[in-house]
This record gives C-alpha cells, structure tokens and sequence, in this order.
C-alpha cells in the first residue's frame, strides 16, 4: 500500500544549527503534506503544512521544501533550539478523507 | 479555548471489558478523527467523521466503534479490550481533512 516514510530514525545536532528532516512519500496523488512535532507526553503539535502546488513555504525559523518529482519531504529548522528537541513527523493526504503518517523522527539538540 | 480535550489520560482495563474513551472539541471543527500510536511508530488512523451523523473506518478500524451526535463530540469505544489494544489513544480535529488538524493530548489506555 501507499506509506510516508522517514530517512532518519534519530537526527543529533548541535544548538544554533541548522536541522533538516527528511520524508519520503509513495503516493504521487498526494496533494497535501504535514509536519507535525510530538513532545514527550504530549499530542502531535502542527508545525507547517503544504500543498502540492507550491515547492516551499516558510514559518517563522521553520521551511518546508516539497520535491514532486522524487517525492520528497524535508523540514528545515534555522537555529536549532533546546525546546527544538522532539520526535517531527510528516503526514500527507491523498485527496481522500484520510491522513498518513510516517515514523517519526527524533531530533535531538545539544547544548 | 480548550480546543481539543481527550479523558480520561490513564486508564487501565482487563482483557475483555469495554470502554469508551472521550473527545470534545470546542472549535465547530467539522471533521474529528481517532488515531492510535504504539511505541516508537507514527500515528495509525482508526476512524474519523466529516460530520456530525456521518463516521468512517480508518486504517486500523477492528475492535472499536464510534459515533458523532454532535458537531463537538466524537467518542470511541471498545467494545471487547484486547492486549493489542494496549496504545496512545489520540483525538484529532480540523475544518476539514486537508487541513491542520489539533490534536489532544492523548489517552494511555493498558489492558492486562
């Protein structure tokens, strides 16, 4: 079946770097992609989303590049902070009612 | 605003008793979902509602039943607990699917 998945399990960087996470996703009908980031104990939080006809969008220190053609996902974050440090995950929706999630990734910042 | 608000958080239960876990959303969100999430893994969807009325099966449906009488309640229930019920239960709302979806804070549901 369609699946999102994650290159990385666990992502180690050091305080005021950059971070990327990456996804891979296998439905080229996907129209729709999320990130999410999940702090210990806590429900999935939205970070930023888009849609399949835009490349990148920016929030505030967060980006998110959207690569069609390999079907790719990736959340930049600029300055990576301590309160960064979360499992980050990316979701997509086939232009059905259902939302896919991947396996997450643990980002992990160094102080 | 509450926004999403899931109970009970703990819950532990027997193999083969019931129970209904708790959703409510003050937003007037129209579509709702549940999703479940076993250690160390992504977010499975068990069923979700476009709308109060109308309710559909998921990725991983077996074993629980929901209903929407209500634009801001969307409980779902066991109905025969299970060891591999044992999970995260988690409470999803948004406009629309395609849309960010807010989600609860869970409920860590153990059933011996």
């Amino acid at each position: 079946g369609e699946s999102v998945g994650l290159h990385l399990p666990t992502l180690s960087v050091q305080e005021g770097d950059n971070s990327i996470i990456n996804c891979a996703y296998s439905n080229s009908a996907s129209d729709y992609f999320i990130w999410y980031k999940q702090e210990s104990g806590k429900g999935p939080q939205f970070i930023i989303d888009i849609r399949s006809n835009m490349d990148k969008r920016q929030g505030q220190r967060v980006t998110v590049l959207l690569n069609k053609t390999v079907k790719h996902l990736s959340l930049q974050i600029a300055a990576t902070q301590p309160g960064d440090s979360a499992v980050y995950f990316c979701a997509e929706n086939n232009a059905g009612n259902m939302l896919t999630f991947g396996g997450g990734t643990r980002l992990m910042v160094k102080p | 605003n509450a926004g999403v608000t899931q109970t009970p958080k703990f819950q532990v239960l027997k193999t083969g008793q019931s129970m209904t876990l708790q959703c409510a959303q003050d937003m007037n969100h129209e579509y709702m979902s549940w999703y479940r999430q076993d250690p160390g893994m992504g977010l499975r969807l068990i069923h979700y509602s476009v709308g109060a009325g109308i309710t559909d099966q998921g990725e991983v449906p077996n074993g629980y039943n929901v209903s929407r009488s209500t634009t801001e309640d969307f409980p779902l229930r066991l109905l025969s607990a299970a060891p591999s019920q044992t999970s995260v239960y988690f409470c999803a709302s948004s406009y629309g699917p395609t849309g960010p979806q807010h989600f609860g804070d869970g409920t860590r549901l153990s059933i011996l």
